[in-house]
C-alpha cells in the first residue's frame, strides 16, 4: 500500500516568508510526528499527534512553528517568518497507534526546506 | 532525557567484508532501541528494534544487532555487505511507558566498495 507521503519534496522560500508543509500518512495510522533533520545531523522531534490532538509538541523550537491535523489524517506544519536557521529537511512519520512504541514509525521522504 | 552517541560519522568497508556500526545511549529509565537506514533521497526505513526479551536483535537485509544493557549499547553487525548496503544509518532510542518520541544520533555513513 501506499506509504507516507510528503509534499512539496523542495521548498526554497526568503527569509521572513510564511510557508507551508504537508504530510498524508498512511492510510488509518492515527499517530503522526514531525521531525526536523539539519545538514549532518540525525532527525530531531518536533510534535507529536494522537487523532487530531497534539499530544507532545515539546519539541517545537519556539512559536513560529505551529502544527495541525484537524481531521486526524494529514497534517500540515506551518513556519511563519522563516529565517535562515530553518533549513532544513522535515520528515513525518505515522505509526498504527502511537502511545505504545511498540509500533513502528514509518518515514515519509521528507520536504526539503531551504530559507535564503 | 535520552541522548545517543555514534562515534563513527564514516565508515569504509570492502564487500563482502563484516562491519559493526556502533551506538551508545544514556538514559535514566528503561528505553527501546531502534535502528534506522536512510538510503539516498528516500525515507528512513527501520532495521530492526529491540522492545524486551532476547538481547540479539534480527532484522532485514541480513542486519542483527545486540543490546548490551551493561555497556549501554546498541551495535549493529552484518557479517557481509553488499554494494546495496551504502547508506546512512541511524541509531534511536524512545522511552518505554507512553512517551512516543524517539531521539536519534547524528548517523553513520556506510560506504562499501568493490
Amino acid at each position: 500500500g501506499a506509504g507516507v507521503s510528503q509534499t512539496p519534496s523542495n521548498k526554497v522560500t526568503e527569509k521572513g516568508k510564511y510557508v507551508e508543509l504537508r504530510c498524508d500518512p498512511i492510510s488509518g495510522h492515527t499517530a503522526l510526528y514531525w521531525y526536523r533533520q539539519s545538514l549532518g545531523q540525525g532527525p530531531e522531534f518536533l510534535i507529536y499527534f494522537q487523532g487530531t490532538g497534539a499530544a507532545d509538541d515539546s519539541g517545537l523550537p519556539n512559536d513560529r512553528f505551529f502544527a495541525v491535523r484537524p481531521e486526524g489524517s494529514v497534517s500540515t506544519l506551518k513556519i511563519q517568518r522563516t529565517e535562515r536557521g530553518d533549513s532544513a529537511v522535515y520528515l513525518c512519520a505515522s505509526s498504527p497507534r502511537g502511545a505504545a512504541q511498540r509500533d513502528t514509525q514509518y518515514f515519509g521522504p521528507g520536504t526539503r526546506l531551504t530559507v535564503l | 532525557a535520552q541522548s545517543v552517541t555514534q562515534l563513527d560519522s564514516q565508515v569504509p568497508v570492502f564487500e563482502e567484508a563484516p562491519v559493526e556500526l556502533r551506538c551508545n545511549y544514556s538514559s535514566s529509565v528503561s528505553v527501546y532501541l531502534f535502528w534506522y537506514v536512510q538510503y539516498p533521497n528516500q525515507g528512513l526505513q527501520l532495521l530492526l528494534k529491540y522492545l524486551s526479551g532476547s538481547t540479539l536483535v534480527k532484522g532485514i537485509n541480513g542486519f542483527e544487532a545486540e543490546f548490551n544493557k551493561s555497556q549501554t549499547s546498541f551495535h549493529l553487525r552484518k557479517p557481509s555487505v553488499h554494494i546495496s548496503d551504502t547508506a546512512e544509518y541511524f541509531c534511536a532510542v524512545s522511552r518505554t511507558g507512553t512517551a512516543s518520541k524517539l531521539t536519534f544520533g547524528t548517523g553513520t555513513r556506510l560506504q562499501v566498495t568493490l
